[in-house]
C-alpha cells in the first residue's frame, strides 16, 4: 500500500463550475503526478510535481491547474469544468528519486461534467 | 517522439495456459524504462513488472515475465499459468523525458476462461 488517497472518489457537476480534486500521500514522496484516463487513450499526464511549489505541465494540461503547498497534498483544479473533462483521474507517486522506479497510483476519481 | 503501441485490444486465454501481451515502443533515448500495469474491473492500477533498457536479463516477477527484444523495440508481457483473477486490462508504459512521467499504451483487455 503506497498510502495514496484521492478525494472525492466520485463527483458529478455542471459545466462551468470549478472542481478541485485532492491527492494525499502519507509517505513524504517528492514526485507526484495527475493523469486522466479516457477510452482509447490509456492514461495521459496532466501535471506533475517534483516538490513543494514545484510543478510542471504534462501533455494534456489545458484547462487544468495544480498546487502543492505541502509535500503530502497535490491538488488538481478545473477552473471552469467542460464536458470534455469528464474522465477518470488518477494521482500517482514515485517512490524514490530514480525515474526508473515505478509509479504507484491512487484508486482514481470518476468525474462527470454534465 | 516517444510512443507505446499495444495492438491487441482484447485477448482470451484458457485458465492455466500461458499468454503473451504485445507491446512495442518508440524512443530515441538510449536510456529508458518499460513498465507493465494491471487494471482490474475495480479500477485500480497495479504495478507488475519493470525492465530497464540496459538490463542484460529479462525481468521476472512471479508468474510475470517480460520478453524484452531491444532491437525490435518490443517488451511483451508473458503471464504463465493464467488464473481467473488475471482477467483485467493490461497497460504497457514507458518512462518519458518529462519528470519521469509515464507514457501509456491503449491497453489490452485479457479474459481468462475457466
Amino acid at each position: 500500500d503506497a498510502g495514496i488517497t484521492q478525494s472525492p472518489r466520485h463527483k458529478v457537476t455542471e459545466t462551468g463550475t470549478p472542481v478541485t480534486l485532492r491527492c494525499h500521500q502519507t509517505e513524504n514522496h517528492r514526485y507526484m503526478y495527475w493523469y486522466r484516463q479516457d477510452p482509447g487513450h490509456g492514461l495521459r499526464l496532466i501535471h506533475y510535481s517534483y516538490g513543494v511549489k514545484d510543478t510542471d505541465k504534462g501533455e494534456v494540461s489545458d484547462g487544468y491547474s495544480v498546487s502543492r503547498s505541502k509535500t503530502e497534498d497535490f491538488l488538481l483544479t478545473l477552473e471552469s469544468a467542460t464536458s470534455s473533462q469528464t474522465s477518470v483521474y488518477f494521482c500517482a507517486i514515485r517512490q524514490g528519486p530514480n525515474s526508473n522506479q515505478p509509479q504507484h497510483f491512487g484508486d482514481g476519481t470518476r468525474l462527470s461534467i454534465l | 517522439a516517444q510512443k507505446i503501441t499495444q495492438t491487441q485490444p482484447g485477448m482470451f486465454v484458457q485458465e492455466k495456459e500461458a499468454v503473451t501481451l504485445d507491446c512495442t515502443y518508440d524512443t530515441s533515448d538510449p536510456s529508458y524504462g518499460l513498465f507493465w500495469y494491471k487494471q482490474p474491473s475495480s479500477g485500480e492500477m497495479i504495478f507488475l513488472i519493470y525492465q530497464g533498457s540496459y538490463d542484460q536479463q529479462n525481468a521476472t516477477e512471479g508468474r510475470y515475465s517480460l520478453n524484452f527484444q531491444k532491437a525490435r523495440k518490443s517488451a511483451n508481457l508473458v503471464i504463465s499459468a493464467s488464473q481467473l483473477g488475471d482477467s483485467a486490462m493490461y497497460f504497457c508504459a514507458m518512462r518519458g523525458n518529462q519528470g519521469g512521467k509515464l507514457i501509456f499504451g491503449q491497453g489490452t483487455e485479457l479474459s481468462v476462461k475457466p
